[in-house]
């Protein structure tokens, strides 16, 4: 596609449950990041991708979240057992062969209730 | 460790005034990027500039210019003859050489009144 496109763009969900975070990256970009931005806040970085592989997990909060990437493409963000802190705008990015700068889609808003 | 500091949270300007933003990073390496996003009230981060450890030459682009200073671990990016549609949330990032992670300042809100 053009851009990086993230889906849903608005996610409600209750405490407790499952939720998967969809990221398309630009055809082509072998890196991907996932970022979070509480409101008003920085952003937190999660973890990136070159190619399939996450060689830095490093900002993952907590077990409960987890990612994959598959044929170098989609990458797909999971919260378990979603808690209301959970509740952020998740960022996803993507460069190509990660020597260029990131092109961020959109975002999902989480909304945990 | 890396880290980019953005001390300015907010800054208002009335529309064409000048204003400077500013940007210092922390970093052992030798090379790395730096990069500055503008975050609108949309919420999509929109690439600005890229420079590399090696580049210290200032770029100018309309009315956005960028400083780059080693020396002082900055780079301060202005905005001349600011309008109403340069209201947003900007942000300084800093990247080591192998671009694994994306080290963004808190960012600067800068609201431009008519």
């Amino acid at each position: 596609g053009a851009g990086v496109s993230q889906s849903p763009s608005n996610k409600v969900t209750e405490k407790g449950k499952d939720v998967e975070l969809r990221c398309d990256p630009i055809s082509g970009h072998t890196a991907l990041y996932w970022y979070r931005q509480s409101l008003g806040q920085g952003l937190e970085f999660l973890i990136y991708f070159q190619g399939n592989s996450a060689p830095d997990k490093s900002g993952l909060p907590s077990d409960r979240f987890s990612a994959e990437r598959t044929g170098g493409s989609v990458s797909t963000l999971t919260i378990q057992r979603t808690q209301q802190e959970d509740s952020a705008v998740y960022l996803c990015a993507s460069s190509l062969l990660g020597q260029n700068e990131a092109f961020f889609g959109q975002g999902t808003r989480l909304t945990v209730v | 460790a890396q880290k980019v500091t953005q001390a300015q949270t907010e800054i208002s300007v009335v529309e064409k005034e000048d204003v400077t933003l500013d940007c210092v990073y922390e970093t052992r390496d030798t090379t790395y990027y730096l990069f500055w996003y503008k975050q609108p009230p949309s919420g999509e981060l929109v690439f600005l500039i890229r420079r590399n450890s090696f580049d210290e030459q200032n770029e100018i682009s309309g009315r956005y210019s960028w400083n780059f200073q080693k020396s002082t671990s900055s780079f301060n990016f202005t905005i001349t003859a600011s309008q109403v549609v340069d209201s947003a949330v900007y942000f300084c990032a800093l990247t080591p050489y192998n671009f694994n992670k994306f080290y963004f300042g808190s960012g600067t809100k800068l609201n431009v009144k008519p």
